[in-house]
């Protein structure tokens, strides 16, 4: 089993759509919790970190529950830039990033 | 330039043949990485550095694989005897030691034929 596992989609969505992904870690010692996105052929850059008590960037919302092992992401309002990965990265005590596969994202107008 | 810095962004290598990539950091991170990412996976962890010392390697990185940071500035990831499995985009990323903030490269995308 993967240490972090996502559904790699792709999803495909409308503009002004809201969408919404999941990501599930498998070590309870995962001490911080990242959404990365990364654009095809490019470097992964930092969204948005995750905290328990859940953070709001814009239209992004990050969600965290420890004792599910489970961290989300909603985006509202879905515009065509969103298109791209959304890699879920966990981060243990040893500082290593932790990477999903990624979930793929393609909006249409 | 701030960011961080790879090189080559692309190498193209017959199997069997040695390659080198370099990355250099952004100046005051003492911490830097070395990821590799193949088509349709997130990246994977393959070791890292504070200052010059390898604190730790990943089972990923075969005895073809060995990395350096000499002097505790840029970083230099040679692979051996290339196979068609290697390649893959070989991702750099640098950070301060206790901070989140990992600084990623644009890559250096490694195909070998």
């Amino acid at each position: 089993r993967k240490e972090v596992e996502q559904d790699p989609g792709p999803f495909n969505v409308p503009e002004g759509a809201t969408v919404a992904f999941n990501c599930t870690y498998s070590n309870s010692a995962s001490q911080s919790f990242f959404w990365y996105r990364q654009d095809c052929r490019k470097e992964p850059k930092l969204l948005m970190s995750v905290y328990s008590s859940g953070n709001e960037d814009g239209r992004f919302t990050a969600q965290l529950n420890r004792a599910s092992q489970y961290i989300s992401l909603l985006i509202r309002d879905s515009k065509l830039s969103d298109s791209a990965t959304y890699l879920c990265v966990v981060n243990y005590n040893t500082d290593k990033l932790i990477f999903g596969t990624g979930t793929r994202l393609q909006v249409f107008p | 330039d701030t960011g961080v810095s790879q090189n080559p962004r692309h190498k193209i290598t017959k199997r069997g043949q040695n390659v080198t990539f370099r990355c250099d950091p952004i100046s005051e991170h003492n911490r830097l990485y070395w990821y590799r990412q193949t088509l349709g996976q997130g990246p994977e962890f393959l070791t890292y550095f504070q200052n010059e010392a390898q604190l730790e390697k990943s089972r990923l990185l075969s005895d073809r694989f060995s990395a350096e940071r000499p002097k505790g500035s840029f970083s230099t990831l040679e692979i051996q005897r290339t196979e068609q499995g290697d390649s893959a985009m070989y991702l750099c990323a640098s950070k301060m030691a206790g901070n989140y903030g990992y600084t990623f490269g644009s890559g250096t995308r490694l195909t070998v034929v």
